[in-house]
């Protein structure tokens, strides 16, 4: 199974750009890269996905490495509701999480 | 909308008793996926349903099944539960498209079990 490598935690003050970083080197060609989030106490929220082109939504933006070696979620402008613990999962028809970025917000 | 509906919400169990948790997805969405998060980890992936057929296993115990009804419904039955069963149990649903991967989960709120 493709794996995704992310730091453990991350530090963000509102109102600031947060990109989380996510690394996927053994990404095949058909795996999708997806992002989703989980905030305390709730299941896991979809926050966007790709495949090899950049992707823009109302919650996030998704910047993916020419190589697709690796991802970027991009939060424009961080909120104390983002805070939340942030999965980068490859799904080719099944998804596995893994240890997500545990992003902290300051205000 | 509609959401992902998980019943009951909390459940309290004793160790070798069995449990049965159910999950009613979105309407029109045909696959079903259950995930176990015990406490301070993250979701671990059980099993998944796509037109009431097995679609995927994980790292479902032998003492758990699984089924998804006509109705697109699913239950979990989990058996001889022990102590370390005591866990978050996600439902997700999806519509299945043809491009495999590109599905986006959708959560339930989870049903808390704790067994004693």
């Amino acid at each position: 199974d493709a794996k995704t490598t992310q730091p453990n935690s991350m530090e963000s003050n509102e109102e600031e750009p947060v990109h989380l970083p996510c690394n996927h080197s053994t990404i095949s060609g058909t795996d999708y890269i997806h992002w989703y989030r989980q905030l305390p106490s709730q299941g896991p929220e979809y926050v966007i996905h790709g495949l090899t082109s950049n992707v823009n939504n109302r919650m996030a933006s998704l910047a993916i490495a020419e190589d697709r070696k690796s991802s970027t979620l991009i939060l424009h402008r961080a909120t104390l509701r983002d805070a939340a613990v942030y999965y980068c999962i490859l799904n080719n028809n099944d998804m596995r999480f893994g240890a997500g970025t545990r992003l902290t917000v300051k205000p | 909308a509609a959401g992902v509906i998980q019943s009951p919400r909390h459940l309290i169990k004793e160790k070798r008793e069995t449990a049965t948790l159910k999950c009613y997805p979105i309407p029109r969405h045909d696959t079903v996926y259950w995930y176990q998060q015990g406490p301070g980890q993250d979701p671990q992936f059980l099993i998944s349903f796509y037109e009431k057929m097995q679609s995927d296993k994980g790292s479902i115990p032998d003492r758990f099944s699984a089924q998804q009804f006509s109705d697109y419904h699913s239950e979990l039955n989990m058996s001889s539960l022990e102590l370390g069963d005591s866990a978050l149990y996600f439902c997700a649903s999806s519509l299945a498209l043809e491009t495999g991967g590109r599905e986006t989960q959708y959560f339930g709120p989870g049903t808390r079990l704790l067994v004693l």
